[in-house]
């Protein structure tokens, strides 16, 4: 079946970039979905990207997508303490419009 | 605006009972949907609604059943809790099937 996988964890420090990724299986995928979950929280959607296109950029997040490896990526630029959270890749099945989602990427900000 | 509520917000159950998780918008969403959430697995789609009066099942529909007698409220029903049900419960909803989703808090169960 389809599948999306995500790295279960990300550490980096405060002030520098984190680069979560995400790889997909179906490759007729329309639209691609970056969501964030803050501890005890539910999720709020961050951003999306639409299959056409290659890169997505909305103030310190930017998102890229590579059709033909099925690879996406978040960047979030100088990272903060505000970031901690888990962040979820999922792609909508244009077969039946319903989103699969990656395990999720907890990331961890080191001072 | 509330956006969408979800009740209760967390919930011990002895197995072999029945239980109802309550999911309500306010933004007049077409499309609901039933998420289970288990650590290292990402959120599963138990049942969904196209519209009211509709419903469809997910990827993990066993042991589950919703309804959706109006726009609103799309209720979520355990019918006799296992302890493999034990997990964190997200509602959300679209404004139609495959737009983008916008999701409740969540309910955390604990069936023992």
């Amino acid at each position: 079946g389809e599948d999306v996988e995500q790295s279960l964890f990300l550490s980096v420090r405060e002030g520098d970039s984190s680069v979560i990724n995400c790889t997909y299986t179906d490759s007729s995928s329309t639209y691609l979905y970056w969501y964030k979950q803050e501890p005890g929280a539910g999720l709020q959607l961050l951003t999306y990207i639409f299959s056409n296109m290659d890169m997505k950029q909305d103030q310190r997040l930017t998102v890229l997508l590579n059709k033909k490896d099925k690879h996406l990526s978040l960047r979030i630029a100088d990272t903060q303490t505000g970031d901690s959270a888990i962040y979820f890749c999922a792609e909508r099945m244009d077969s039946n419009y319903q989103l699969i989602w990656g395990a999720g990427t907890k990331l961890i900000i080191k001072p | 605006i509330a956006g969408i509520t979800q009740a209760p917000t967390s919930q011990i159950l002895a197995a072999g009972r029945r239980m109802t998780l309550r999911c309500t918008q306010d933004m007049r969403h077409n499309a609901m949907y039933w998420y289970r959430q288990d650590l290292g697995l990402g959120l599963r789609l138990i049942h969904y609604s196209n519209t009211a009066g509709t419903t469809g099942k997910g990827e993990v529909p066993d042991g589950y059943s919703v309804s959706r007698a109006n726009t609103d409220d799309f209720p979520l029903t355990l019918a006799s809790a296992v302890p493999s049900q034990t997990s964190v419960y997200f509602c959300a909803s679209s404004p139609g099937l495959g737009e983008t989703q916008y999701f409740g808090p969540g309910t955390r169960l604990l069936v023992l």
